[in-house]
Parts: structure tokens; C-alpha cells; sequence
């Protein structure tokens, strides 16, 4: 989707391994949301962001973290993954949050062996 | 818990039929939107419809808001091959702070 990039799309890792997911922007939004999308349970909220350094938890924070040191770039990291957080991790961006709608990235397909 | 619930869950018709997709939630919205995914993509905005209004129209995409009923409806006319995809609406909702929640969505097949 046009201003937004996730990297990598797909990643296959071990139990136990850190995994850091990449959400990249071009369009200067202040927020930014990572959500994990199962079947059956829609998208969930991991975290978001409201600026650079401004961060808070979702519906679904155990087992992450997040982190935003530039405007454009927000990084979820999965300390140690388990195969529970095998899903399909979205990355959004807005303008302003709620009153607004969400550009979506692609997606990056995760699978914990 | 999940405050925006789809129905059906999912549906099949023919092209050139209309679609419709309901959406009921449960606390009081600052406005309801409406995302289309197809298979294997991100989601895509489709409408955002304010707690205010009633109805909205986008094309061939027909969105209807009843606050009394906690539930908005999403009707495609016309329906084409290229309709085929999950439909989600998402509420931006004071009780959950600056953030859309999304449902469960409902898998829309058109068959040509």
C-alpha cells in the first residue's frame, strides 16, 4: 500500500527467538498500530503509537514490545517467540487516530516452529 | 472482547445481486467505519460515517447508521467478481481511547 511498507513479509523462526517486525511510513502520520489478525478473532491491538517515544498497550500486549525513535519507522518485537504468535501481524497508520481512517500495510506472515 | 460483531458471517450471491453486511457494537461511537480485505492484502478504508449522520454513499457502497440500535449496515449494489473479499467495520469509541476495534468481518463471495 502506497506510504507504507512492512518488512519482512514473511518469516518463518524457531521458539524461543526474537523477531523484530518492520513498519515503515512516508506519510508523517502521527499514529501507528500493530495488530495481529487470526481467523476468527478479526484484528486485535498489539500497540500503538502517538508519537515518537509515545507508546501504549493494545488488547493483546503480552509478549511484545514496540519502539518508535523516528517519525516513520515503528518496530514490534517479539522478545521470545512462542507458536501462539504464529499469525498475520498488520502494521496502520493514521492521521489522527480514531476520528480518522487507517492505511493499512500489507502484512507479514509470521510462523513460530 | 470485541466490540463490533458482523452478520452474516459470510455470503455467497450472484453478480449484479446487492450485498448487504451488518454490524452491531456495544457502547457509544464517535463514528463507524467500513474496511474491505481481499484475500491476502491489508485492509482498505472503504467509509467512515459519523455518530451524527444516518446514512452515507460512496459509489456503489451504501452505509446506514442506527445509534439507537448500536448497529450500522453496509449494502453493495451491483455486486461484482471483484467484490469478492472480508468486509470489517471498526468503531472508534471513547471507551477505547484514540483506536479503532475492529469485528470478526464477513467473507463476501460473488459468483459470476
Amino acid at each position: 500500500d502506497a506510504g507504507i511498507t512492512q518488512s519482512p513479509r514473511h518469516k518463518v523462526t524457531e521458539t524461543g527467538t526474537p523477531v523484530t517486525l518492520r513498519c515503515h511510513q512516508t506519510e508523517n502520520h502521527r499514529y501507528m498500530y500493530w495488530y495481529r489478525q487470526d481467523p476468527g478473532h478479526g484484528l486485535r491491538l498489539i500497540h500503538y503509537s502517538y508519537g515518537v517515544k509515545d507508546t501504549d498497550k493494545g488488547e493483546v500486549s503480552d509478549g511484545y514490545s514496540v519502539s518508535r525513535s523516528k517519525t516513520e519507522d515503528f518496530l514490534l518485537t517479539l522478545e521470545s517467540a512462542t507458536s501462539s504468535q504464529t499469525s498475520v501481524y498488520f502494521c496502520a497508520i493514521s492521521l489522527g487516530g480514531g476520528p480518522y481512517g487507517y492505511t493499512f500495510g500489507s502484512g507479514t506472515r509470521l510462523t513460530v516452529v | 472482547s470485541q466490540q463490533g460483531e458482523e452478520d452474516p458471517q459470510a455470503l455467497s450471491i450472484q453478480e449484479g445481486e446487492n450485498a448487504t453486511m451488518n454490524c452491531s457494537y456495544k457502547t457509544s461511537i464517535n463514528n463507524l467505519q467500513w474496511y474491505r480485505q481481499n484475500s491476502g492484502r491489508g485492509l482498505v478504508h472503504l467509509i467512515l460515517i459519523r455518530s451524527n449522520e444516518r446514512e452515507k454513499h460512496s459509489g456503489r457502497l451504501r452505509v446506514t447508521l442506527d445509534t439507537s440500535k448500536k448497529s450500522s449496515s453496509l449494502l453493495i449494489t451491483a455486486s461484482r467478481a471483484a467484490d469478492t473479499a472480508s468486509y470489517f467495520c471498526a468503531t472508534d469509541a471513547i471507551e477505547y481511547g484514540n483506536k479503532l476495534v475492529f469485528g470478526a468481518g464477513t467473507i463476501l463471495r460473488v459468483k459470476s
